[in-house]
């Protein structure tokens, strides 16, 4: 597609139910980047992959959150068990390669705990 | 660790007319970019404008320019004629040159909200 699109746009769950969002980078684009926005305030990291090397998993909150990438394309980040503090909207970010080229995001995934 | 600070949670300005948005940074590195971001309520990040620190010219972008401090570690944003499609949540960001896995490290944000 001609940019990254995530799934759900939306998605209201009970506490303690798992939850997976998706992600789908811009073709052709080897980084992947998933960060979390609690209301009202800035993106924190969450976790970075590029091509076939070990993902930066250093962002992650705790051991609940986990997150994979597919053939080096899509990726999925999982939450177990969730809790009301993960209510927040999910971005997701690619880019064609690191350095000066910046990053283009999707819409995000708006996660609410009930 | 490197971090971003945005001081004005909000600003108005009147429809035509000049705003500037503050960000100031943290970091040792001498290799690195800035980048402001847009969120409009549509939720998605709009690349506004970025700056390499290697370069000592400030970059421009049309009605946005910045004003890019590397010494006072300051990157402000101005938007001229400003518009009313330029209300929206800033986000002033960094990250850090070379390498890979360079994430981006996010201020928490300026509320730009435009007058008619």
């Amino acid at each position: 597609g001609a940019g990254v699109s995530q799934s759900p746009s939306n998605k209201v769950t009970e506490k303690g139910k798992d939850v997976e969002l998706r992600c789908d980078p811009i073709s052709g684009h080897t980084a992947l980047y998933w960060y979390r926005q609690s209301l009202g305030q800035g993106l924190e990291f969450l976790i970075y992959f590029q091509g076939n090397s070990a993902p930066d998993k250093s962002g992650l909150p705790s051991d609940r959150f986990s997150a994979e990438r597919t053939g080096g394309s899509v990726s999925t980040l999982t939450i177990q068990r969730t809790q009301q503090e993960d209510s927040a909207v999910y971005l997701c970010a690619s880019s064609s390669r690191t350095g000066d080229q910046p990053q283009h995001f999707g819409d995000g995934t708006r996660l609410s705990i009930l | 660790a490197q971090t971003v600070t945005q001081s004005q949670p909000e600003m108005s300005v009147q429809e035509a007319e000049t705003v500037t948005l503050s960000c100031t940074y943290d970091t040792s590195e001498s290799d690195y970019y800035l980048f402001w971001y847009k969120q409009p309520p549509s939720r998605q990040m709009i690349l506004v404008i970025r700056q390499e620190a290697y370069k000592q010219q400030n970059a421009t972008e049309n009605r946005f320019s910045v004003n890019f401090q590397k010494a006072a570690k300051s990157f402000s944003l101005k938007i001229s004629d400003s518009q009313l499609g330029d209300a929206a949540m800033y986000f002033c960001a960094y990250r850090s040159g070379g390498g890979y896995g360079n994430k981006l490290v996010f201020g928490a944000g300026t509320i730009l909200r435009v007058k008619s």
